[in-house]
């Protein structure tokens, strides 16, 4: 599976747009791109996926660059729950593998008043 | 339709001592995979049970077991614990072996004395 890169905090106003960027330079045209959160002391939560379409769903909105090297989670409200790490993988799909997801250090997002 | 449970949600031991830990899946969900996450080590792949058999193994010792019952709830075993085993054991959920989408329960926080 290819490597992700991702900031290692950000912080974002209540209300506001969260834009969460990840670089996956090395992606194979057969790997999607995942996205789940963390909320402190939970377990990872899915948020959204694809492949190289922009996809939206009742959470969020990914933005995958045509050159598929990178893309951007788009929280469009933030509130205070969404205070979380957020975590960019990219892994092929379809390969009995779909289990062993191995996660990075993420985003730490901090939603502030 | 409830989500993953895992239980117990805490739970202290003492070295040399050994845990089972217990995950329901969502219904309908065949396939259980276990995680351990640490604040070092991140996120890393136990193994993934689908079936009652187990289909994928991370690179962890024989101490590390687990097994899968008709009704797809799944069990983890550590037997000899160390203090190095103390960590957030998360159980994840998908309906098969080849979905991509996995559904995390909350945890089991395992501290070892």
């Amino acid at each position: 599976d290819a490597k992700t890169t991702q900031p290692t905090s950000m912080d974002c106003a209540e209300g506001r747009a969260a834009n969460l960027p990840c670089n996956h330079s090395t992606i194979s045209g057969n790997e999607y791109v995942y996205w789940y959160r963390q909320i402190h002391s939970q377990g990872p939560q899915y948020i959204i996926h694809g492949l190289k379409n922009n996809e939206t769903n009742e959470m969020a909105s990914l933005i995958i660059t045509e050159d598929r090297k990178s893309s951007t989670l788009i929280l469009p409200h933030a509130t205070l729950r969404d205070t979380a790490v957020y975590y960019c993988i990219v892994r092929v799909a379809n390969t009995g593998t779909a289990s062993k997801l191995t996660f990075g250090t993420g985003t730490r997002l901090q939603v502030t008043l | 339709k409830a989500g993953v449970t895992q239980t117990p949600r805490y739970l202290i031991k003492t070295r040399g001592q050994q845990v089972t830990l217990s995950c329901s899946p969502i219904s309908g969900h065949r396939s259980v995979s276990w995680y351990q996450q640490t604040p070092g080590q991140g996120l890393q792949f136990l193994f993934e049970y689908f079936s009652e058999t187990q289909r994928n193994k991370g690179n962890f010792p024989g101490r590390f077991s687990g097994r899968q019952f008709s009704n797809s709830r799944s069990e983890m075993n550590v037997s000899t614990l160390e203090l190095g085993d103390s960590a957030l054991y998360l159980c994840a959920s998908m309906p098969t072996s080849l979905q991509e989408t996995q559904y995390f329960g909350p945890g089991t926080r395992l501290l070892v004395l």
